[in-house]
């Protein structure tokens, strides 16, 4: 009984390249969001998704990050051109049809931009 | 909820002494609520949620939250704490049961020997 995996855990990036998150849901969850963690701060909610649909994405940073969940495999979160302020933890959850409001998350992965 | 509040950013406590780690929400409309722990270097895990029924609601390992509607408060407690609840805790809050989790900035737990 799997529960949410995300990979890489831990990610090191060089100012002004690409990282790609990557998040595969509970088994029978069809909705999954992506968190930030910055230092010393709670989680802020980005972005969700349904297969193949942005349902709300009010909590991304307008450029250089987008996100999918393709019909088949994971979700993908991606940043464009990394810069120092994206370090942070950045999480994703999942939940049923039924229960949106009940999530259930990965275990992170670790952003660090030199 | 327009914001979810956790006075205390460091909570140290002896071994085997009580606990309460406060949470206050300000919100207009009917609002679930979650406590989750963080250990370090991993993701959070659901202590305990409270959805509608008794305004007291046991958790796992030992906590327990109250519901307080006239103070906006979900307070999280444990009546004797072991060092392995050593974490940080986070308050989180979805309003009108919607997915948008509104969280604290989390009370880091010191549970000292």
């Amino acid at each position: 009984n799997a529960g949410v995996m995300q990979n890489p855990r831990h990610l090191v990036r060089r100012r002004g390249q690409e990282a790609r998150l990557r998040c595969s849901p509970m088994k029978g969850h069809s909705h999954v969001y992506w968190y930030r963690q910055l230092p010393e701060e709670g989680l802020k909610f980005m972005v969700y998704l349904q297969k193949e649909n942005i349902i709300d994405e009010s909590g991304m940073p307008k450029e250089r990050f987008s996100a999918e969940f393709p019909k088949e495999g994971p979700s993908i979160l991606r940043i464009q051109q990394v810069v120092r302020g994206d370090s942070a933890a950045y999480f994703c959850a999942s939940s049923s049809d039924r229960a949106s409001y009940e999530q259930y998350f990965g275990p992170g992965t670790r952003l660090t931009v030199t | 909820a327009q914001s979810v509040t956790q006075l205390d950013s460091q909570v140290p406590v002896f071994e085997e002494a009580p606990v309460e780690l406060r949470c206050n929400y300000s919100s207009s409309v009917s609002v679930y609520l979650f406590w989750y722990v963080q250990y370090p270097n991993q993701g959070l895990q659901l202590l305990l949620k409270y959805l509608s029924g008794s305004t007291l609601v046991k958790g796992i390992n030992g906590f327990e939250a109250e519901f307080n509607k006239s103070q906006t408060s979900f307070h999280l407690r444990k009546p004797s704490v072991h060092i392995s609840d050593t974490a940080e805790y986070f308050c989180a809050v979805s309003e009108g049961g919607t997915y948008k989790y509104i969280f604290g900035t989390g009370t880091r737990l010191k549970v000292l020997a």
